[in-house]
């Protein structure tokens, strides 16, 4: 069974800072990857997906990720964060088989990241 | 265009009972998942249906029940509660199952169990 990992369980950085959130994730195969994020108060939506393609994918609201197969690796940046930015990011994975996609989604356990102005 | 609505918000049961929760898709979508979230954990899958039928299942026990409606609407029951079933409980709708259809998320139900 594939796992996610990620690393940072709070982070606090202050407006204009560069953010980057690691995730790392276990499986033999091939997968597609995910990072949602849940702003407060709100329901959880994606940021961004790689399925296959270019390694670096860019998501909604200047945030980017990139896959680095070798490391099993997915992590999240953004070059200069916002307050606006604080929420709850998860990094996801499911594997890709053969035939169609397996739907159910395995996530970590979330980076709490907390924006001060 | 309303979103992903899930009923109720809040409920509290006692250790033994059953739970039904209850979940609308996304206007549009015709596949529903759940998952369920403990505190300071990612959400985990329980099921996926599509078409009436469970499509895919997590590593949760039979406790753990679903339903899809002709509307496309689900149900989530859960029997013989125990401590541990005490979560936040995402329903998640898509147009059509593959991975390449977006999760839209609701707000979901927390459930406490005493």
């Amino acid at each position: 069974a594939q796992s996610v990992s990620q690393h940072n369980h709070h982070v606090i950085l202050s407006e204009a800072a560069s953010l980057e959130l690691g995730c790392n994730y276990s499986y033999g195969g091939t997968v597609n990857l995910f990072w949602y994020v849940q702003y407060p108060g709100q329901h959880l939506q994606l940021l961004l997906k790689y399925f296959s393609g270019d390694p670096l994918v860019k998501g909604i609201k200047g945030f980017e990720a990139e896959f680095i197969k070798s490391k099993f690796s997915f992590n999240l940046r953004k070059p200069s964060v916002q307050w606006s930015d604080t929420a709850e990011y998860f990094c996801a994975v499911t594997p890709m088989y053969s035939g169609g996609g397996a739907d159910g989604l395995t996530f970590g356990k979330g980076t709490h990241l907390i924006i001060q102005p | 265009d309303a979103g992903v609505t899930q009923s109720p918000t809040h409920l509290i049961k006692t250790r033994g009972q059953q739970v039904t929760l209850r979940c609308s898709p996304k206007s549009g979508h015709d596949t529903v998942s759940w998952y369920q979230q403990a505190l300071g954990q990612g959400p985990q899958f329980i099921f996926q249906y599509y078409e009436e039928e469970e499509r895919q299942r997590g590593n949760f026990p039979d406790r753990f029940s679903g339903h899809q409606f002709p509307n496309y609407s689900s149900e989530l029951n859960v029997n013989a509660l125990l401590l541990g079933d005490s979560a936040l409980y995402l329903c998640a709708s898509s147009f059509r199952p593959g991975v390449d259809s977006p999760l839209h998320f609701g707000n979901g139900t927390r459930l406490t169990v005493t």
